[in-house]
């Protein structure tokens, strides 16, 4: 009965090879986060859609994009993963205002090699 | 940046002990804070959504308090249980935009 899902759950890839995250919902949530957590700091939001409408968070490097092709899905693409990119990457979703409760996907763990 | 902090960084307990941990944020400008928790290899799971000064919450044997004028939250768990074991997020909302900034956790181990 999940509802927030991040596939893979673990991704290994090479410094510099472009990877791919993927979160999927059952909520038919408007609102999906990205967020990024580094070992013992605090989840970090790169990026959140409200519907189509696309926030990049100002200190988002450009190495990081996204995309949201409908409601259910949202990439995460990383196109030149460097050491300092290994991190957990979270997913979330809410209803639709800001103060609702998030939903988390259990997470992807990068590893850069 | 705004600074979200939550004290202690990890503590252990015995089964049984209550416990309690803090969460501090900036007074001048609130609008929500939200507590999660979050087990090892789960996803994070919403516990409390508070948005009011003097709000109190309560699930089960946690509960949590805020004061938005002194800028803090607490969360309270009465007779801990080794299933508490978890690290415990706390997430501040200002009025002046729409990004939610996390502390970087209390994690508390239930010892049997």
């Amino acid at each position: 009965d999940a509802m927030v899902i991040q596939n893979p759950r673990y991704q290994v890839t090479q410094f510099g090879k472009p990877v791919t995250l993927s979160c999927s919902q059952t909520l038919n949530h408007n609102v999906m986060y990205w967020y990024q957590q580094k070992s013992s700091q605090a989840p970090k939001l790169l990026f959140h859609y409200y519907d189509k409408d696309f926030n990049n968070e100002a200190d988002t490097p450009d190495n990081f994009q996204s995309r949201r092709p409908n409601t259910s899905f949202c990439f995460l693409d990383i196109r030149s993963p460097g050491l300092g990119d290994a991190a957990m990457y979270l997913c979330a979703t809410a209803s639709g205002t800001y103060t609702d409760t998030q939903y988390f996907g259990p997470g992807t763990r990068l590893t850069v090699l | 940046i705004l600074n979200v902090e939550q004290s202690p960084q990890s503590l252990h307990v015995q089964e049984g002990d209550s416990t309690n941990f803090t969460c501090s944020f900036p007074s001048s400008n609130f609008y929500a804070l939200h507590w999660y928790r979050w087990e090892t290899a789960k996803s994070p799971e919403a516990l409390f959504v508070m948005t009011l000064n003097g709000d109190e919450k309560k699930k089960g044997r946690i509960s949590a308090t805020l004061n938005t004028k002194e800028g803090y939250s607490y969360l309270y768990i009465k007779g801990s249980q080794p299933e508490d074991s978890a690290t415990y997020l706390c997430a501040f909302l200002p009025n002046t935009g729409n990004q939610f900034y996390f502390g970087t956790g209390t994690s508390l181990t239930v010892i049997p």
